[in-house]
């Protein structure tokens, strides 16, 4: 299972950190990647990480932007985006990686965080 | 980038009809494409990965198949929890999602 952390609102320029907590697997076994969904539109990835060894991957326009962590003590992964902008609302959503490695489809979603920019 | 082009955008269908979603990635990604199902204000659920691999749980009315820079996804019947939208997703290199395919009732 995933949950996240509720909504927010920013203001322009502001950072954001949205967390997601895991439960029901072993958590370093498993990559978790964020994708976020603006109003209306399609889904757009924005990186992923291995939680065993804190490798990261970031989709080009996030890069510098956003950083990636876990903490092994909650079983939780967090996303911060900096220099927040219009453009940043949206539902951000963490999944879980099907077979564990980076590279792969997401099988198992939470339920999304809005994030308002205004 | 690997651009996915994905069609058609829309269909309108019938429940127990038969449908089918292309996805065409932008460069040779061999097998590494899934497919999610997304309904209105929920979050995508995982349909298939590796092209054609059917995720636990998923009727087999679902199906993937291609390779390289071609792909579909067919639905052997509709039913009504079909009716959603329908996204592909590359992750050969990094992650792209196709635009979408929306279907609803005719």
């Amino acid at each position: 299972n995933l949950v996240q952390s509720g909504p927010e609102v920013k203001n322009l320029g502001d950072s954001v950190r949205v967390s997601c907590m895991t439960s029901g697997y072993t958590f370093q076994r498993y990559g978790v990647a964020w994708v976020r969904q603006a109003p209306g539109q399609g889904l757009e990835w924005v990186g992923w990480i291995n939680p065993y060894n804190e490798n990261t991957e970031y989709g080009w326009k996030f890069r510098g932007r956003v950083s990636l962590t876990t903490d092994v003590s909650t079983t939780s992964v967090h996303m911060e985006m900096r220099r927040l902008t219009s453009d940043d609302t949206a539902v951000y959503y963490c999944a879980r990686l099907v077979r564990g490695d980076l590279h792969d489809g997401f099988d198992i979603w939470g339920q999304g965080t809005l994030i308002t920019v205004s | 980038d690997i651009q996915m082009a994905q069609s058609p955008s829309s269909l309108s269908a019938a429940v127990g009809d038969r449908i089918s979603i292309t996805c065409r990635p932008s460069q040779d990604i061999f097998g590494t494409l899934a497919w999610y199902r997304q309904a209105p204000g929920k979050a995508p659920e995982l349909l298939l990965y590796a092209a054609s691999t059917l995720h636990i749980g998923v009727p087999s009315r679902f199906s993937g198949s291609g390779s390289g820079t071609d792909f579909t996804l067919t639905i052997s019947s509709l039913q009504p929890e079909d009716f959603a939208t329908y996204y592909c997703q590359q992750y050969h290199s990094g992650v792209t999602f196709g635009p979408g395919t929306r279907v609803d009732l005719k």
